[in-house]
Formats: structure tokens, C-alpha cells, sequence
């Protein structure tokens, strides 16, 4: 079966302050597809990433850098410098080869305080 | 038109009433669904549509009746609904349907069932 696990419920930073948001996930698929999404208070998810399972290099764009390591099963995405604009609830997800079904994981809520 | 729209944004609806919810993309994509979130939750995967016809139905009850009228436009009707289908329902689309494709959502619908 296939699981996302966001641990991190709310996060809460000051302005400028970096900020990691952590992803685990569980799957028997050798080949998937992982996922960031944000959902801004006007309610629609926007897309951030995708990682491909065979594709472990780190990318970074602007402010923001994502960290995915087979090893620990792991997906992790960093801002760096918050803004307030950053705050949001983030949603790490995944879909197997096979598309029809993306999983989400829970959720992290970040504010990021003036 | 990189947009997902919904209409209406808002809807209050009694037990009894029969009411739509509208769904369109212009971007040319062939898979569009439904979800349901509820508060401080996660999407839940309702239905999915590719190339007009009914891919996936997860279980949701007859009272949801979904309908893919041509390959922009995706309805969601409602009938007999109960005061805990008051949720947020988006709509997304993506290229197709395989695993590796983002998904692009609407702002949603809030309904609130009374």
C-alpha cells in the first residue's frame, strides 16, 4: 500500500527565518512519482514539484529547495527566507506508474508571522 | 488558459434540494476530477474522468452523480445530501492519467449543507 506521512501538523516562523517541511512516504512501486502542493487560503492546491523515483538530485528554484533521498524514503521541501506570502497549508503527495490515484499526505499549515 | 474554474464558488443547500456544481478547463487535458477536502484534512479522491468516460468512482454515494458532458467540463450533481457532505469540492485536471502528471485544481466549491 501506498502511504504519505506528513508528521508536522502547523509550523509557525518569523519573517526571514528558513523552514523545512518534512515528507516520508511508503510504496513497493520501483518506479513513482512524488509531489509538492500548496493551498493558499483561496483554496485551490498549486503545484510545486515533481520527483521521479529515479531522479535523486536536490533542485532548487528561488526560495525554494527540495530534498529527496530513496535512502530514508524521504521527500523533503525547504523555504528559505519565509515570507509571509509563503504561508499556506503544503501537501506532499504520491502516484505509482500506474497513475489514476495521487496520494496525500495530511498536510503541514505554516504561518510565517511578520 | 492555464485555469481550472469552478462555479459556484458558494453553495448553501437544504436536504432536499437538487442543485450542480460546474467544472471547466481549457488546456486541452484529458483527466479531471473530483475531490472532496473537509477541514484541516487532505483531498479525497472522489471520481475520475478520462477522455469523457468514468475511470475511477471511489466508492461515493448514489446522492453524488458525476457527468463529463465533453472533454472541458465536468459537472457534479446533488441531491437527498446530508449535513456531512458540507465540505470543499475542487476539481483538477491533468494531461492524462498516468502517474508522472500534475494536477491542476480549481478554487473549489464550498458547500454547506443545512
Amino acid at each position: 500500500a501506498q502511504k504519505v506521512t506528513q508528521a508536522q501538523t502547523e509550523i509557525s516562523v518569523v519573517e526571514k527565518e528558513d523552514v523545512t517541511l518534512d515528507c516520508v512516504y511508503e510504496t513497493r512501486d520501483t518506479t513513482y512519482y512524488l509531489f509538492w502542493y500548496k493551498q493558499p487560503p483561496s483554496g485551490e492546491l498549486v503545484f510545486l514539484i515533481r520527483r521521479n523515483s529515479f531522479d535523486e538530485q536536490n533542485e532548487i528554484s528561488g526560495r525554494y529547495s527540495w530534498n529527496f533521498q530513496k535512502s530514508t524514503s524521504s521527500f523533503n521541501f525547504t523555504i528559505t527566507a519565509s515570507q509571509v506570502v509563503d504561508s499556506a497549508v503544503y501537501f506532499c503527495a504520491l502516484s505509482g506508474s500506474g497513475g489514476f490515484k495521487t496520494i496525500f499526505g495530511a498536510g503541514t499549515r505554516l504561518f510565517v508571522k511578520a | 488558459d492555464t485555469e481550472v474554474t469552478q462555479t459556484p464558488k458558494h453553495l448553501v443547500m437544504g436536504m432536499t434540494n437538487k442543485k450542480s456544481l460546474k467544472c471547466e478547463q481549457h488546456m486541452g487535458h484529458r483527466a479531471m476530477y473530483w475531490y472532496k477536502q473537509k477541514a484541516k484534512k487532505p483531498p479525497e479522491l472522489m471520481f475520475v474522468y478520462s477522455y469523457e468516460k468514468l475511470s475511477i468512482n471511489e466508492s461515493v454515494p448514489s446522492r453524488f452523480s458525476p457527468e463529463c458532458p465533453n472533454s472541458s467540463l465536468l459537472n457534479l450533481h446533488l441531491h437527498a445530501l446530508q449535513p456531512e457532505d458540507s465540505a470543499l469540492y475542487l476539481c483538477a485536471s491533468s494531461t492524462g492519467l498516468a502517474g508522472y502528471n500534475e494536477q491542476f485544481f480549481g478554487p473549489g466549491t464550498r458547500l454547506t449543507v443545512l
